[in-house]
């Protein structure tokens, strides 16, 4: 597709569930990050990818968060024994070397709700 | 749609007017600096960027302003319209070395018809 792609929408995980939230960056796009937005805040960085690797992993909060990209496209992100301070809309944007270090393209995000 | 921010400052503004907004950033050896966009229920969207080197950039209906002396950032939208209403972020590379970005708290702008 022409955007970043992120599934599923909307999650709901009971306390103490591990979850797995993909994302598709733009076909070709060699960077890939994760952010987390806590509800009325901005998005804080959690990791970076270039290609299949993982270059940056200092925003992850706690050893339970797991991030992967095996073969440079699609990345999941995995939460173990999710918490109720996991809960926040897990955004994933992706970028090509002529959009500069910055040029992110963001997709709608997965809304991480832990009851 | 979910809301991207409940208690976030909020600038409302007649429709034809112009918005300002700003942002104070934290790290004076930040050298690029976004706006980002964020609709309810959706990521944000690139508006407009400015390294360090400039002072001032303008695209089409925005303008961002720097101010490096005081470490202030300002959005400038022109003819404000209804589909500008979103909540409005800045972001700075607050280490130049990593490819990480860091997001102010946001400010809801609201366009009355």
């Amino acid at each position: 597709g022409a955007g970043v792609s992120q599934s599923p929408r909307y999650k709901v995980a009971k306390r103490g569930q591990d979850v797995a939230l993909r994302c598709d960056p733009i076909s070709g796009h060699v960077s890939l990050f994760w952010y987390q937005q806590a509800l009325g805040q901005g998005p804080e960085f959690l990791t970076y990818f270039q290609n299949e690797a993982q270059l940056d992993k200092s925003g992850l909060p706690s050893d339970r968060f797991f991030a992967e990209r095996p073969e440079g496209s699609v990345s999941t992100l995995k939460i173990q024994r999710t918490q109720q301070e996991d809960s926040a809309v897990y955004l994933c944007a992706s970028s090509s070397p002529s959009q500069g270090d910055y040029g992110y393209t963001f997709g709608s995000g997965t809304r991480l709700t832990v009851v | 749609g979910e809301s991207v921010g409940l208690h976030l400052p909020t600038l409302s503004v007649q429709e034809g007017d112009n918005s300002i907004i700003n942002c104070a950033y934290s790290n004076s050896a930040s050298d690029y600096f976004i706006w980002y966009k964020q609709e309810s229920g959706k990521g944000p969207q690139f508006i407009i960027d400015i390294r360090s080197n400039m002072d001032k950039r303008q695209g089409q209906r925005v303008t961002v302003l720097l101010n490096k002396t005081v470490k202030h950032l300002s959005l400038q939208i022109a003819a404000t319209q209804p589909g500008d209403s979103a909540v409005y972020f800045c972001a700075e590379n607050m280490d130049t070395g990593r490819r990480a970005l860091t997001f102010g708290s946001g400010t809801r702008l609201q366009v009355q018809p």
